[in-house]
């Protein structure tokens, strides 16, 4: 069965703080994709990181960083010098194949991610 | 500008009274999706269209109902809505198998 899980479901950091949230995964494709979303207070959705997996190279998007590890199906996600702007809920979701050739998106349970002045 | 768009944005509607939420995309995406989400649950799949007239059930898909006429809309239909149908609901519209997906910016649903 496919599954992502995120373990944290709500973390409180005072700027400036770094902070990682975790996300877990189960598979047994060996080809698949792992994103990160970010929920702000308005709702809305915005794609961070797609990552196959086929390349577990870190990632670094200035404050953001991706830490991809197969051998323990985990695509950690952290943000260095946190600022109140980075409060949200955050989604990891893992694409697998499905049938007719759709490619379904599981999403965990989300982390929401308060950063205090 | 390349979007999905929604609407309604927010509906309070009564249980039983048949309602439609529609999506369009101006990408010419062939793959749309619908998902709700719910506290502690995430973002649940409903129904997905891989193209015109092709559309199948996802992971949550009893209640509602799809349809794929033309490429660019994706409407959500509930023929009764039940209080448990109360969530937020996002589209989503992809150009192909493993792209990421560009989500609608939801519509708040709830169901007295």
């Amino acid at each position: 069965a496919q599954k992502v899980t995120q373990a944290q479901t709500e973390i409180s950091v005072v700027e400036k703080e770094d902070v990682t949230l975790d996300c877990v995964y189960e598979t047994r494709d060996t080809t698949y994709y792992l994103f990160w979303y970010k929920q702000p207070p308005s709702g809305e959705l915005v794609f961070l990181i797609r990552r196959n997996s086929f390349d577990e190279q870190n990632e670094i998007s200035g404050r953001y960083s991706w830490n991809f590890q197969k051998s323990t199906s985990s695509f950690n996600f952290t943000i260095t010098a946190s600022q109140v702007v980075d409060s949200a809920v955050y989604f990891c979701a893992l694409r697998v194949p499905f049938s007719g050739g759709y490619n379904k998106l599981i999403f965990g349970a989300g982390t929401r991610l308060a950063v205090h002045p | 500008e390349a979007q999905v768009t929604q609407n309604p944005r927010y509906l309070i509607t009564v249980t039983g009274k048949k309602l439609t939420v529609t999506c369009s995309q101006n990408m010419n995406h062939e793959y749309m999706s619908w998902y709700r989400q719910d506290p502690g649950l995430g973002l649940r799949q409903i129904y997905y269209s891989m193209n015109v007239e092709v559309t199948d059930k996802g992971d949550v898909p009893e209640g509602y109902k799809v349809s794929r006429k033309e490429k660019r809309n994706f409407p959500l239909i509930l023929e009764s809505p039940s209080p448990n149908q109360t969530s937020l609901y996002f589209c989503a519209s992809s150009s192909g198998a493993f792209q990421e997906q560009y989500f609608g910016p939801g519509t708040r649903l709830t169901v007295t």
